[in-house]
């Protein structure tokens, strides 16, 4: 199994509907992100979590919301999804302690909305 | 505004040759950096990370530099083999050291391809 399990892989979706994307991991670290990638645009961020009661806006955090369920899991919500937000979504872990060693991500969503 | 359309850099290689990716980063302060490969259809992967305290780290064929006077760094692949062929991100970390271990910001990535 992976280490950083997103669900779906894969998504169409309406303008207007609500979606959310999950993702849950089994690495026990504390800190989980979520990214978008766009073409050309490397990989921005939109809410991170450093622990289950600490949620945290990043650079695009506009029409999205977040949930951190549980250390292992931290879901992504788009609440009225609009076609710019077509996009590759990832989840990314990482440990808060400084023995480095950088993120893991999770396979990805790629999120079409129509 | 975004910049929509950009096209990524690109580097193309014959198998066998070495490779060298380069990146700038943008904030004097971060003192941690780390390399991701993406291939396609995947979510990034770690490869070789240097604190600021350094300026050259090696590991199985790869081997990262750190400028840290011009704000510069560079992986370079040894024997670049077609496996090798994907998007090569650098990350920099701001507010890295003790328990203040923060979030990445990364570049935009360079689209290695390798001939065989």
């Amino acid at each position: 199994d992976a280490d950083v399990t997103q669900t779906p892989r894969n998504r169409i979706t309406k303008t207007g509907k609500r979606i959310m994307l999950e993702c849950s991991q089994t690495k026990g670290h504390d800190r989980m992100y979520w990214y978008r990638q766009d073409p050309g645009l490397g990989l921005r961020l939109i809410y991170y979590s450093f622990d289950v009661k600490d949620i945290n806006k990043g650079e695009i955090s506009d029409g999205y919301s977040v949930s951190r369920q549980a250390q292992a899991k931290f879901s992504l919500s788009l609440e009225s999804a609009i076609p710019n937000q077509t996009a590759l979504y990832f989840c990314a872990t990482s440990d808060s302690s400084a023995g480095g060693g950088g993120y893991t991500f999770g396979s990805g969503t790629r999120l079409t909305v129509v | 505004g975004e910049n929509v359309g950009l096209h990524l850099p690109t580097l193309s290689v014959q198998e066998g040759d070495n490779s060298i990716i380069n990146c700038a980063y943008s904030n004097s302060a971060s003192d941690y950096f780390i390399w991701y490969k993406q291939e396609s259809g995947k979510g990034p992967q770690f490869i070789i990370d240097i604190r600021s305290n350094m300026d050259k780290r090696q590991g199985q064929r790869v081997t990262v530099l750190l400028n840290k006077t011009v704000k510069h760094l560079s992986l370079q692949i040894a024997a670049t083999q077609p496996g090798d062929s994907a998007v090569y991100f650098c990350a920099e970390n701001p507010n890295a050291g003790g328990t203040s271990y923060g979030k990445l910001t990364f570049g935009q990535g360079t689209i290695l391809t390798v001939h065989p």
